[in-house]
This record gives C-alpha cells, sequence and structure tokens, in this order.
C-alpha cells in the first residue's frame, strides 16, 4: 500500500450536496493526521486536524478508523466556495517529523 | 497568525546558475520543510530541518542543498539549475511533531 492515497477525484457536485473524501494510509503508528485545502495557484491551508477518532467544524467533519486505517472528510451543504483541492496529510518517517501529503481530490461544486 | 514568508513570488533562471531560495517564519517553529509541488505529482519533501543547523533528506533531495543557520529562516539552494527543477517551491513550519504545517505562499521557479 502506497504512503497515502486519495481519490483523485473530480467530484462534480451540485450547491447543498454532501460530499466525503477518504485517504488511506499504510503507517499504523501515526497519530495525527490533516486536512488542507488547496485553491487554484495558491499554497494549502490548514482545513482540520484530526487527533483522535474525529473533529466537526461546521459543515466539515473529518473521521478517523485506525483499525482500516483511513481518514474521512465530509463536507454538507456544499458552497461554491467549497470548489478546490483537498490534501490528506499524514505524517511519516523516523520519529514522524516528516508528513506525506496526498495527490489531493479535486472538488467543483456547481451552481 | 503564524507568518511563513518567502521571498520571490516569481523567479526566472537560466539552466547552470545557482539559485537560493528564502524562507522566514515568525512563530519561533522548531521544524521547517522546503516541498516542491508539481502537476499529478503532488508535494513532495526535498529537505526539512527540525532545528538550527540540523537537516534531513526528504524523498527527493538530489540537485537541492539547504541551509539553516537562524531558527526562524531555511534555505534552499538549486547548485545548478536544471530545467526539470521548473517547479513550485513551497516552504513550511511547525512548532512540534504533531502540529500542523503553516504554509508560505509559495515561489513559481522557471528554469530555461
Amino acid at each position: 500500500r502506497k504512503e497515502v492515497e486519495q481519490d483523485p477525484g473530480p467530484f462534480n457536485v451540485p450547491e447543498g450536496a454532501t460530499v466525503a473524501f477518504n485517504c488511506t494510509y499504510s503507517n499504523s503508528a501515526s497519530q495525527s493526521f490533516f486536512w488542507y485545502r488547496q485553491d487554484c495557484r495558491k499554497e494549502p491551508k490548514l482545513l482540520m486536524s484530526v487527533y483522535s477518532s474525529g473533529n466537526e467544524d461546521g459543515r466539515f467533519t473529518a473521521q478517523l478508523n485506525r483499525a482500516s486505517q483511513y481518514i474521512s472528510l465530509l463536507i454538507r451543504d456544499s458552497k461554491l466556495s467549497d470548489s478546490a483541492t483537498y490534501l490528506c496529510v499524514v505524517p511519516s518517517g523516523a520519529g514522524s517529523y516528516q508528513l506525506t501529503f496526498g495527490k489531493g481530490t479535486k472538488l467543483s461544486v456547481i451552481p | 497568525d503564524v507568518k511563513v514568508t518567502q521571498s520571490s513570488r516569481y523567479l526566472v533562471k537560466r539552466t547552470g546558475e545557482k539559485v537560493f531560495l528564502e524562507c522566514v517564519q515568525d512563530m519561533d517553529h522548531e521544524n521547517m520543510f522546503w516541498y516542491r509541488q508539481d502537476p499529478g505529482l503532488g508535494l513532495r519533501l526535498i529537505y526539512f530541518s527540525y532545528d538550527v543547523k540540523m537537516k534531513e533528506k526528504g524523498d527527493i533531495p538530489e540537485g537541492y542543498s539547504v541551509s539553516r543557520e537562524k531558527k526562524e529562516r531555511f534555505s534552499l539552494i538549486l547548485e545548478s539549475a536544471s530545467t526539470n527543477q521548473t517547479s513550485m517551491y513551497l516552504c513550511a513550519s511547525r512548532s512540534w511533531s504533531n502540529s500542523p504545517l503553516h504554509f508560505g505562499n509559495g515561489t513559481r521557479l522557471t528554469v530555461t
């Protein structure tokens, strides 16, 4: 299994829809995980941190399943402004100093 | 708010030139990172540093070196730029090993 795998999409959803992305990882020792959002030609920006079983912030919910080694991101009531690429990030390497990024899932929210 | 500043937004260099990319963070973070991002390949780690004067190779260190003489500054050096180093370069920092990364706004380097 690759270190971090994401479905590249694209996911094209109508406004108001609920959409979910999954990210699988191979390092079972990983403790903390992150979801980032990246707009076209911009730097990634932190969306959510996931340190235990899950985290919720408004319309966004991140969940962690350690047994199956995946994290998920759920977006409810999608807005046009949610259109972006979503990157999952997993610690890797000795001491977990390194962070490995998935290649990203592209979301387009359509009017 | 954490601020990570990269010295140039856009840079054009010639093949064979020595190129310096500078990154400064203002939050006294221990760890600093250099990534490059290319279409279809995602973000790939070039080098990282977990403390002053410490450096570790990432996944693609060939053709690059780094310098961390002060805690707030992490420099990426392309010893002899080549066209395959045309890319978006992203610097990031974080305070400790389980905290998230904070990115600079990137340097888009073109080597001709």
